[in-house]
């Protein structure tokens, strides 16, 4: 079983800040995906990180990918009300079945 | 933007029942998969189907589970003699090879 971590579980900042959020694990990855799930609807694809020590923009948020491609960062700079949401990563190890973490909540306060 | 579209959005059945959840993924895609999601928990794969099989498939999806690619569109999912632990977001995914797209989901209720 791929356990993937993620932490801080919760997060609740003001609009305007920056914030970082983490998704661990002891196993290796081909690849990882970070995705953005809203209540009641499905998964939405953010960005797919593969080499190790990647990084990824899209827009205000900066993804990367860990050296030894076990662990991913999410970092939000100038927080918005919008970027409220559940962020998911999930990894792959060379097929395309995915392992899920449970997620980071982020409430940004207006 | 290309979508996966599933049907029904929600579904409530009897314990032993059989349901069978439907997807169209998306049509120059090559993978396809179903994942669950029970309320509060993680999304957990169930299968995955290429090539006109299944490809890889969990400790969950068991003998009440079977998937199919009746007509070269549409790719269902069939669950016979429902349990109350099967409730439980349903979603349908697809692929070129990594990044998926997921539907909406299909929410089932056993009661």
């Amino acid at each position: 079983t791929q356990l993937l971590e993620q932490s801080p579980q919760f997060l609740s900042i003001q609009e305007g800040e920056n914030l970082t959020v983490y998704c661990n694990s002891s196993s290796v990855f081909s690849s990882l995906q970070w995705y953005r799930q809203e209540p009641g609807e499905g998964p939405v694809l953010l960005v797919t990180v593969v080499t190790g020590g990647e990084v990824k923009k899209l827009k205000r948020l900066t993804f990367q990918f860990g050296d030894a491609r076990k662990d991913s960062s999410l970092h939000i700079t100038a927080a918005q009300p919008g970027d409220t949401g559940l962020y998911l990563c999930a990894g792959a190890k060379g097929n395309n079945r995915l392992a899920f973490g449970k997620g980071n909540q982020v409430v940004v306060i207006p | 933007e290309p979508e996966v579209t599933q049907t029904p959005s929600h579904q409530v059945t009897q314990m032993g029942q059989e349901v069978i959840l439907r997807c169209v993924p998306i049509s120059n895609h090559l993978y396809f998969y179903w994942y669950r999601q029970i309320l509060g928990q993680k999304v957990e794969f169930l299968v995955s189907f290429y090539n006109n099989e299944i490809s890889e498939k969990s400790e969950i999806f068991d003998d009440q589970f079977s998937v199919e690619r009746p007509d070269g569109s549409n790719f269902t999912l069939k669950i016979r003699s429902t349990k109350l632990e099967d409730s439980a977001m349903y979603f349908c995914a697809s692929s070129v090879k990594i990044g998926y797209t997921f539907g909406s989901g299909t929410r089932l209720t056993v009661v």
